[in-house]
């Protein structure tokens, strides 16, 4: 199917345990994001690509990392999750400046 | 690194009522998005503005942008219940895609 999706929809992991957050896209878009959102503060970048292999960080990157070998993946990896990232994340993508962004339907993350 | 304010943060508003919400950018705008979203859920597309005095609508929903006030507008007449939601302003910021802090709109019937 085109478009974007993201695995899992909801996650509940443990503390101190290392997850990853899937994102594929469809349509081969140069630029791919991750944001995660919170009650009272919008969308948040974390970190976003470019392109394959190129990769920047956002707002708020500490304590997550990214990769993005093939221009269709960019998956989020939390090392070690912490509480304080209980979220709702959302990955996102675009063919470059001034074009519409796709998201994907969200992964709601809860760390216990 | 650029910012995206909106005002305001929440609005409850009578159904059948206008209502305004606006987002400033702390730098020079080169073209907004605007999307709508249910709490948790994933974001619709609205519009996209892209030159300075444009303007777009779709069915009762308007958006502006003022390039030089470095703000767009959003405007909503005769609200519906449908139209309850998250507002989102977004901007390209070097190649980064940013937000707003959102906008939470509720229409009482």
């Amino acid at each position: 199917d085109a478009g974007i999706t993201q695995s899992p929809r909801y996650k509940i992991t443990e503390t101190g345990r290392q997850v990853t957050l899937m994102c594929h896209q469809t349509w081969s878009h140069s630029y791919m994001f991750w944001y995660r959102q919170d009650l009272g503060h919008g969308l948040r970048l974390i970190y976003y690509s470019a392109a394959a292999d190129i990769t920047d960080k956002g707002e708020v990157p500490d304590g997550y990392v990214v990769s993005r070998s093939k221009t269709e993946n960019f998956p989020l990896t939390l090392e070690s999750a912490t509480r304080s990232q209980t979220s709702v994340y959302f990955c996102a993508s675009t063919q470059g400046w001034n074009t519409e962004a796709f998201f994907g339907q969200g992964t709601r993350l809860t760390v216990v | 690194s650029q910012e995206l304010e909106q005002s305001p943060q929440s609005l409850i508003v009578q159904e059948g009522k206008n209502l305004t919400i606006n987002c400033t950018s702390s730098k020079t705008l080169y073209g907004l998005y605007w999307y709508k979203q249910k709490y948790g859920e994933g974001l619709i597309f609205l519009m996209m503005l892209q030159k300075g005095g444009e303007e777009k609508s779709h069915e009762k929903i308007t958006a502006k942008l003022d390039e030089k006030k470095q703000q767009s507008s959003l405007h909503i007449t005769a609200s519906q219940p449908s139209h309850a939601g998250i507002y989102l302003c977004g901007a390209d910021g070097a190649g980064k895609l940013i937000f707003g802090q959102g906008t939470t709109l509720q229409v009482k019937p």
